[in-house]
C-alpha cells in the first residue's frame, strides 16, 4: 500500500532531550517536507527537500534539523525541544515538487 | 498568506450533495486552485485541483468560475465519513519555480448530519 510513514504516533519529551521524529514513504516520491500544526496557526511548512541531499528552509525551520540521505526517509531532528515546539506534526511527499501531496498520520509532541 | 477566503464552517445533511465555495479573486493565470480535507487530527487528504476547466473524479468535482476568482468543491452525495476541515489551496502551475510549500488557510469545517 502507497503511503507515508511517521514514527512516532505520539511523543511525551522534556526539554533539551535531542528527539528524531522518522518519515518514511514507498512510493519513490522526489519531494518530500514537513509541516506543523497548531490551533489558530493552522499548517506551516518547516523544512522541505527537492531531492535526495537537496533540503531548504521552510517558514518556521528554527529549532529543526532534517536530512535526506536516501529518496525515501525524510527524518525531523528536534536537537534541543522546548516547550513552544510542542506541535502536531506531518510529513508529507509528492512525486514532484508542483504534484499532489500525501500526507503522513502526524505526531503528536508534547514538550514539558 | 492564504490567498482564499472560505466560510469557516458548514452543514450538509447525509446523503445530499454538498457545496464547498471558496473565494481567490487574486489568482494569477499560472495558479491552480487544490483542494485538501482533514478529518479530525489526520494528516490532510489530497481531493482534486483545477486550472479553469471544470473537474470530476471518484472525490468530488470542482466548478471554478469562467473569471476563476471563485470556485466550489462538490461533494455529490455526503456521508458522515465526510465531516472534515475543507482546505481550498491556490498554488503556482507545474513547472514554475517554487519550493511546493502548501498554504493553509483555516478551511471550511463540514459537518454532515444524519
Amino acid at each position: 500500500e502507497a503511503q507515508v510513514t511517521q514514527n512516532p504516533r505520539y511523543l511525551i519529551t522534556v526539554t533539551g532531550k535531542k528527539l528524531t521524529v522518522t518519515c518514511s514513504q514507498n512510493m519513490n516520491h522526489e519531494y518530500m517536507s514537513w509541516y506543523r500544526q497548531d490551533p489558530g496557526l493552522g499548517l506551516r511548512q518547516i523544512y522541505y527537500s527537492m531531492n535526495v541531499e537537496v533540503t531548504d528552509k521552510g517558514d518556521v525551520p528554527e529549532g529543526y534539523k532534517v536530512s535526506r540521505k536516501e529518496k525515501r526517509n525524510f527524518p525531523l531532528i528536534l536537537e534541543s525541544p522546548s516547550p513552544n515546539q510542542t506541535s502536531l506534526y506531518f510529513c508529507a511527499s509528492s512525486p514532484r515538487v508542483d504534484t499532489e501531496a500525501f500526507f503522513g498520520q502526524g505526531t503528536r509532541l508534547t514538550v514539558v | 498568506d492564504a490567498k482564499t477566503t472560505q466560510p469557516p464552517s458548514m452543514d450538509c445533511a447525509e446523503g445530499r450533495a454538498a457545496n464547498l465555495p471558496c473565494n481567490h479573486s487574486t489568482i494569477s493565470g499560472n495558479e491552480y486552485v487544490y483542494w485538501y480535507r482533514q478529518i479530525h487530527s489526520q494528516g490532510p487528504q489530497y481531493i482534486i485541483h483545477g486550472l479553469k476547466n471544470n473537474e470530476t473524479n471518484e472525490m468530488a468535482s470542482l466548478i471554478i468560475t469562467e473569471d476563476r476568482k471563485s470556485s466550489t468543491l462538490i461533494l455529490p452525495h455526503a456521508t458522515l465519513r465526510d465531516t472534515a476541515v475543507y482546505y481550498c489551496i491556490v498554488r503556482p502551475y507545474p513547472g514554475s519555480s517554487n519550493t511546493g510549500k502548501l498554504i493553509f488557510g483555516q478551511g471550511t469545517t463540514l459537518q454532515v448530519k444524519p
